[in-house]
């Protein structure tokens, strides 16, 4: 089955700085990634997606980046405010066929914001 | 649109007790997962409903079992509850089968004493 590799586990920056988290996944089939921002208490919250038909990914102050070669995947915070300080969680999944519907997630990154 | 909701938030049973949460999904969404969130082993699939069938199931043990109305609200259940079933449960939905992105709810914080 699929595996999801995430690194750092822990991530401090200044604010203002950018933040970098790195993915690996072991599935070829592997066709979707989403990046999810889990606060203190809540659930994972979906911030930003990207296909594997397509390289790159920005909204505002996020984006994503695929290397489908490396099967690798990176999340990048600009701007970094302290809202930011969360765990981020990558995943991966092949695209939602019949009885494939399920997410493999990351281990998961702790982002501190230093003020 | 209101996210999606469970209940209860919080629970806490004794060892060999059984448990039900609940999910309810988003408004018009008709797929169900569940997940299990624990430090040690991170965010784990447990199963996927779609139009009231399992579609998928994760590497848990059958003392975990669910099931999807045709509102397509879902309920999960543990019996005879571990210790290790300590968790936070994660309940997620998507519109349909041809849908990508999943939306999570704020999850059942389960403690078994």
């Amino acid at each position: 089955g699929e595996n999801v590799e995430q690194h750092p586990s822990t991530l401090s920056v200044q604010e203002g700085d950018s933040a970098v988290i790195k993915c690996t996944y072991s599935d070829s089939a592997s066709n979707y990634f989403p990046w999810y921002k889990q606060e203190l208490g809540k659930g994972p919250q979906l911030i930003i997606d990207i296909r594997s038909n397509v390289g790159e990914k920005k909204d505002q102050r996020i984006a994503v980046t695929l290397n489908k070669t490396a099967k690798h995947f990176s999340l990048h915070i600009t701007e970094t405010q302290p809202e930011d300080s969360a765990v981020y969680f990558c995943a991966a999944s092949n695209g939602w066929s019949f009885g494939n519907e399920k997410l493999t997630f990351g281990t998961g990154t702790r982002l501190t914001i230093i003020p | 649109k209101a996210g999606v909701t469970q209940t209860p938030r919080y629970l806490i049973k004794t060892r060999g007790q059984q448990v039900t949460l609940s999910c309810s999904p988003i408004s018009g969404h008709r797929s169900v997962s569940w997940y299990q969130q624990t430090p040690g082993q991170g965010l784990q699939f447990l199963f996927e409903y779609f139009s009231e069938t399992q579609r998928n199931k994760g590497n848990f043990p059958g003392r975990f079992s669910g099931r999807q109305f045709s509102n397509s609200r879902s309920e999960m259940n543990v019996s005879t509850l571990e210790l290790g079933d300590s968790a936070l449960y994660l309940c997620a939905s998507k519109s349909d089968s041809s849908s990508y992105e999943q939306y999570f709810g704020p999850g059942t914080r389960l403690t078994v004493t």
